[in-house]
């Protein structure tokens, strides 16, 4: 079974830059989560997905931050404009029903903003 | 604001000792129990999941958990230099909602 996959895995840009990153769930598993890591820190969830509607997005930044998961299966979060503070690693992780589950997580996109 | 707190590290043990890292929770009503390691640039994976009281064992790895204390703990037996990683406990306040993590503890297992 493949595993989530994600891209790009680094990415370095200058603040008040865009940027988008891709995550490819695990096969049948319906929910998606994007989360913030910023180092020393435990993951914080910015959205959460079931199929492609979403289910809890209140800790987004909304003004910058946006994500979309169409047809129910890849996902992109964006972030426009970048601030120095948005520097984190985004990790995208995957469940399969029942909601509660296992969540399986990609390698996570390095993000710089200079 | 429903917080998750875990011990502060670095934890250091010698190889072969017994490792203890706690987490307590400040819900009440929280549903599910969960034990992420992450090494050093990698993603977190889930190493025990507990969701009612008392222990669960999984090979050098058992997780307590203590509803009424709002407490739960991870211990590894037998420490290895390849159990050094980060633990972050995760916990979801309801029934399918969203994992809330702790700042994680940070282990060092010495040869």
């Amino acid at each position: 079974e493949a595993g989530v996959a994600q891209s790009p895995r680094y990415k370095i840009i200058e603040k008040r830059q865009s940027v988008a990153f891709w995550c490819n769930p695990i096969s049948g598993h319906a929910t998606l989560y994007w989360y913030q890591q910023i180092l020393g820190q435990g993951p914080k969830l910015l959205i959460q997905f079931q199929n492609n509607g979403v289910v809890d997005d209140s800790q987004l930044p909304k003004d910058r931050f946006s994500a979309e998961r169409l047809k129910g299966v890849d996902s992109t979060l964006k972030i426009q404009p970048a601030k120095l503070e948005d520097s984190a690693v985004y990790l995208c992780a995957t469940e399969r029903p029942p909601v509660g589950d296992t969540q399986y997580f990609g390698p996570g996109t390095r993000l710089t903003v200079l | 604001q429903k917080e998750v707190e875990q011990n502060s590290g670095p934890l250091s043990v010698p190889e072969g000792a017994i490792a203890s890292l706690n987490c307590t929770y400040s819900d009440r009503g929280s549903q599910s129990f969960f034990w992420y390691r992450q090494y050093s640039g990698k993603s977190p994976e889930l190493i025990m999941s507990i969701y009612s009281n008392g222990d669960k064992e999984d090979g050098r790895f058992t997780a307590q958990l203590n509803k009424a204390s709002q407490y739960v703990s991870l211990l590894i037996r037998d420490s290895q230099p390849s159990d050094s990683a980060t633990y972050l406990c995760a916990v979801t306040w309801t029934s399918g909602s969203r994992l809330t993590f702790g700042e994680g503890t940070q282990l060092t297992v010495n040869p």
